[in-house]
């Protein structure tokens, strides 16, 4: 079956517009997980989806980015007035209920955003 | 901050030959989970080994768990050029509070396999 698809697969932008990002998950899963990786930053969590409740938005790094999840399917990550800082590729995974991590996740192939 | 903290944080071996990478964890996990990645995109799930378990195979990885030291290893025998990738380990936390669910991923091993 499908995997978990995201768009754009690549995205620049200029310093202060917003963007969106998208993540289908597979079908059926309920959960769904976004994550950011940078250079000397590693892969950081950002945020997960039960459903469409996101119990945990420590990870969100500044109130400038904010994501949604809807019909618990497709989820979209909104980054405002972006800035150089927020360049990354940002990761998409999801698996089939939220079980402690036991649940194997499975990944998109990213959106890389270019904030110039 | 990362749980995981991975070495060596680069390896490059011969093809046929076996790479062996490590990783420890700060805290108690109920999962340890390896991860491929390709090209700097997305991740490929390896193997899960819970934390009840010592070890694990699956074809040519194998996958031992010390929940005493808080490390795990990873090993894949046998190389190939195509094994060529970063390798990442993550640890899933145990039940109750809202991070319940959340991958922590170490800062990963590159994996360089020459032919």
């Amino acid at each position: 079956g499908a995997g978990v698809s995201q768009s754009p697969s690549n995205k620049v932008t200029e310093k202060g517009k917003d963007v969106e990002l998208r993540c289908d998950p597979i079908s059926g899963h309920t959960a769904l997980y976004w994550y950011r990786q940078s250079l000397g930053q590693g892969l950081e969590f950002l945020i997960y989806f039960q459903g469409n409740s996101a119990p945990d938005k420590s990870g969100l790094p500044s109130d400038r980015f904010s994501a949604e999840r809807t019909g618990g399917s497709v989820s979209t990550l909104t980054i405002q007035r972006t800035q150089q800082e927020d360049s990354a590729v940002y990761l998409c995974a999801s698996s089939p209920r939220l079980a402690g991590g036991q649940e194997t996740q499975y990944f998109g192939p990213g959106t890389r955003l270019l904030v110039l | 901050s990362q749980q995981g903290e991975e070495d060596p944080q680069a390896l490059s071996i011969q093809e046929g030959e076996n790479a062996t990478m490590n990783c420890s964890y700060k805290t108690s996990i109920n999962n340890l989970q390896w991860y491929r990645q390709n090209s700097g995109r997305g991740l490929v799930h390896l193997i899960l080994i819970r934390s009840n378990e010592r070890e694990k195979h699956s074809g040519r990885l194998r996958v031992t768990l010390d929940t005493s030291k808080k490390s795990s290893s990873l090993l894949i025998t046998a190389s190939r050029a195509a094994d060529t990738a970063s390798y990442f380990c993550a640890t899933g936390t145990h039940a109750g509070g809202t991070s319940y669910g959340k991958l922590t991923f170490g800062q990963g091993t590159i994996l360089t396999v020459h032919p």
